[in-house]
């Protein structure tokens, strides 16, 4: 099982500033098949990113992924009032499809 | 527009099961990959496994193999998700969610159904 440790755990930041969060993976992820969701509270998660570098319909450019292997990072260019929420990194590429803890961004 | 509509809340006693049910609508039913999540109050999300909707083909993590099975109605886009022997640890929202572009990420996602197992 591949186990995927974000970090920070939680950021604080103000709006406007720039949000640059990790995902370490056990193992290397297959294919790049590596995605993140935002997440909101009472709300289901959204996709944000998939194959670790390539936005969702819809996603905000100010949103990119990056990485490869066992390494992998989500920036957040300028934070609007609406990013602040919880993320979380998931592997597709092998079974079981793990999730990492979640990083909360947080307004300062 | 795609959209996943979930059954609604359940309350469940310890030794029973659950089953969720999870309507698709606005994509193709049949070419879709289907998940299903859980998440406890306050952790992270837990994978539970998948259909292939076309195929039938199912993966199941293997802290639930014994328990769940993930079923499709291609008749209806209507995929399930049924667990057996419950226990309190299960109370969670479950989520489904859908792969509508092989490969590309979940990409539509169920609202959640809170599942709570009580004595």
């Amino acid at each position: 099982e591949i186990v995927l440790t974000q970090s920070p755990g939680t950021l604080s930041l103000s709006p406007g500033e720039r949000a640059t969060l990790s995902c370490r993976a056990s193992q290397s992820v297959s294919s790049s098949y590596l995605a993140w969701y935002q997440q909101k509270p009472g709300q289901a998660p959204r996709l944000l990113i998939y194959g670790a570098s390539s936005r969702a319909t819809g996603i905000p450019d100010r949103f990119s992924g990056s990485g490869s292997g066992t390494d992998f990072t989500l920036t957040i260019s300028r934070l609007e009032p609406e990013d602040f929420a919880v993320y979380y990194c998931q592997q597709y590429g092998s079974s079981p499809e793990t999730f990492g803890q979640g990083t909360k961004v947080e307004i300062k | 527009q795609m959209q996943l509509v979930q059954s609604g809340p359940e309350v469940k006693k310890p030794g029973t099961s659950v089953k969720v049910s999870c309507k698709a609508s606005g994509f193709t039913f049949t070419s879709s990959a289907m998940q299903w999540v859980r998440q406890a109050r306050g952790q992270r999300l837990e994978w539970i496994g998948w259909i292939v909707v076309g195929s039938g083909n199912t993966n199941y993590a293997q802290k639930f193999q014994e328990r769940v099975t993930i079923t499709r109605d291609m008749s209806t886009s209507t995929a399930y998700m049924e667990l057996s022997s419950l226990r309190s640890e299960d109370t969670a929202v479950y989520y489904c969610a859908a792969e509508t572009t092989s490969r590309d990420g979940y990409n539509c996602w169920g609202q959640g159904t809170l599942v709570t197992v009580s004595s």
